[in-house]
């Protein structure tokens, strides 16, 4: 079992560009997560989905941010247009009940 | 949200010393689980708690769930260097599978 995948590892963009996450969460599993890390605000989950629907969205923080999920198998996390404060680690993780397994993330940086 | 409170927020310990850290909520929770993230890594799943009074062992760390289900704790009998990291409490939404995470606490053990 390959894990949860995640594109890329690092991403150094600069403010105003659009940046796009990707995900493939592990085979069979039928919820999928997006948390951001930061030192200051710790772990804060964006947004969920189960059986490719979003179900709570109440953590992406603005209108900058939208997931989508267009199969079981992936999914993307966007930024448009991406701002230095969304620099932190973002996390994927996937799941069939109450245990959740994380990807590696990603490191972005909006310079 | 409702969080879960952890402390400490760091804890520096020599090799061979026991570690201490405790997660506290406001709300009966109706189960805890409990995260280790090594540094530059990932939170993975060590365990989860669900019946008051609960006590699960693993190896040298033993996790409790309080009597009134408001607070848990973790504990590890002579720390390694392989114990460094952060660990995490985290509590679900009962009926479903959102986890809202406590800020952690950081160890580090001195060789």
């Amino acid at each position: 079992d390959a894990g949860v995948i995640q594109s890329p590892r690092h991403e150094v963009t600069e403010m105003g560009q659009e940046v796009t996450l990707r995900c493939k969460p592990i085979s069979g599993h039928d919820y999928l997560f997006w948390y951001r890390q930061t030192m200051m605000r710790g772990l804060e989950l964006l947004i969920y989905f189960n059986n490719n629907v979003p179900i709570d969205d109440s953590g992406m923080p603005e209108d900058r941010f939208s997931a989508k999920m267009p199969n079981a198998s992936f999914s993307t996390l966007k930024i448009q247009p991406s701002e230095p404060r969304d620099s932190a680690v973002y996390f994927c993780a996937s799941s069939t009940g109450t245990t959740q397994y994380f990807g590696p993330g990603t490191r972005l940086t909006v310079l | 949200g409702q969080q879960v409170m952890q402390i400490p927020q760091y804890q520096h310990v020599q090799e061979g010393e026991d570690f201490t850290t405790y997660c506290n909520s406001s709300t009966t929770l109706s189960n805890i689980q409990w995260y280790k993230q090594r540094p530059g890594g990932h939170p993975v799943f060590l365990i989860q708690l669900v019946k008051s009074g609960e006590v699960k062992k693993q190896k040298r760390l033993t996790f409790q769930f309080g009597e009134a289900k408001k607070n848990s704790s973790l504990h590890i009998t002579a720390t390694q260097t392989t114990d460094v990291g952060t660990y995490f409490c985290a509590k679900s939404g009962g009926s479903n599978y959102k986890l809202t995470f406590g800020k952690g606490t950081l160890l580090t053990v001195n060789p």
